[in-house]
């Protein structure tokens, strides 16, 4: 079976831009998750979908936005893109929402800012 | 303010010593504890995971133990791999939330043959 699955797998863009990363889930699992991981440091949770609802926001500005599919896929997107939102971004699926359910992570997109 | 501290950035160990990393919080709130490794160019794997309900929980060659009244989590590795090494990140989830995961910032640890 697949896993979670991330695309690009890299990406460069200037500061100002817009840019979307996408995550396609485990099949059968209906919730996807979205963490920035700057270099040194933890993944930080942004966004939590489960059934196409947003169940969680992290502390990220509004630049950030997500939406999750009716097949559970998920999309993030960031507008006007700073220096400092250069990072691994990782996206996270479980079956359910509960805290029994094991996320299980994608490999994560590169972004580079310059 | 960070809320899950891995104090030590890096743990080098024997193969087939003991490792131990350690991981702390601050939040009483906090009510469920995972182990995840991360190797390079991949996503965090799940390893294991604790209840507050519980002090400690096995699986093969993990284990967790959670001290609720120290706020410290710790996860022994016994015998250490050379596959082990990797970065090791705790993390836990709060009784008011459903799947958000706070991270601490990771141990590296290096398994020498």
């Amino acid at each position: 079976d697949a896993g979670v699955t991330q695309s690009p797998t890299h990406l460069i863009k200037t500061r100002g831009q817009h840019v979307t990363l996408r995550c396609s889930p485990i099949s059968g699992h209906k919730s996807v998750s979205w963490y920035q991981q700057v270099l040194g440091q933890g993944p930080q949770f942004i966004f939590q979908y489960y059934e196409k609802e947003e169940r969680g926001r992290g502390n990220f500005p509004d630049r950030f936005s997500a939406r999750q599919f009716p097949n559970y896929s998920s999309e993030l997107n960031v507008n006007a893109l700073l220096l400092g939102d250069s990072a691994l971004y990782l996206c996270a699926s479980s079956q359910g929402q509960g805290k029994g359910n094991e996320q299980f992570f994608g490999p994560g997109t590169r972004l580079t800012v310059l | 303010d960070q809320q899950v501290k891995q104090n030590s950035p890096s743990l080098s160990v024997q193969e087939g010593r003991i490792s131990i990393l350690n991981c702390d919080y601050t939040n009483s709130m906090f009510d469920y504890f995972l182990w995840y490794k991360k190797y390079p160019a991949e996503g965090p794997t799940f390893l294991i995971s604790i209840s507050s309900i519980k002090d400690k929980n096995e699986d093969g060659r993990f284990t967790v133990f959670l001290n609720k009244s120290a706020k410290h989590l710790s996860l022994h590795i016994v015998p250490s791999q050379p596959g082990d090494s990797a970065v090791y990140f705790c993390a836990v989830i709060s009784s008011g939330s459903a799947r958000q995961l706070t991270f601490g910032s990771g141990t590296q640890l290096t398994v020498l043959p």
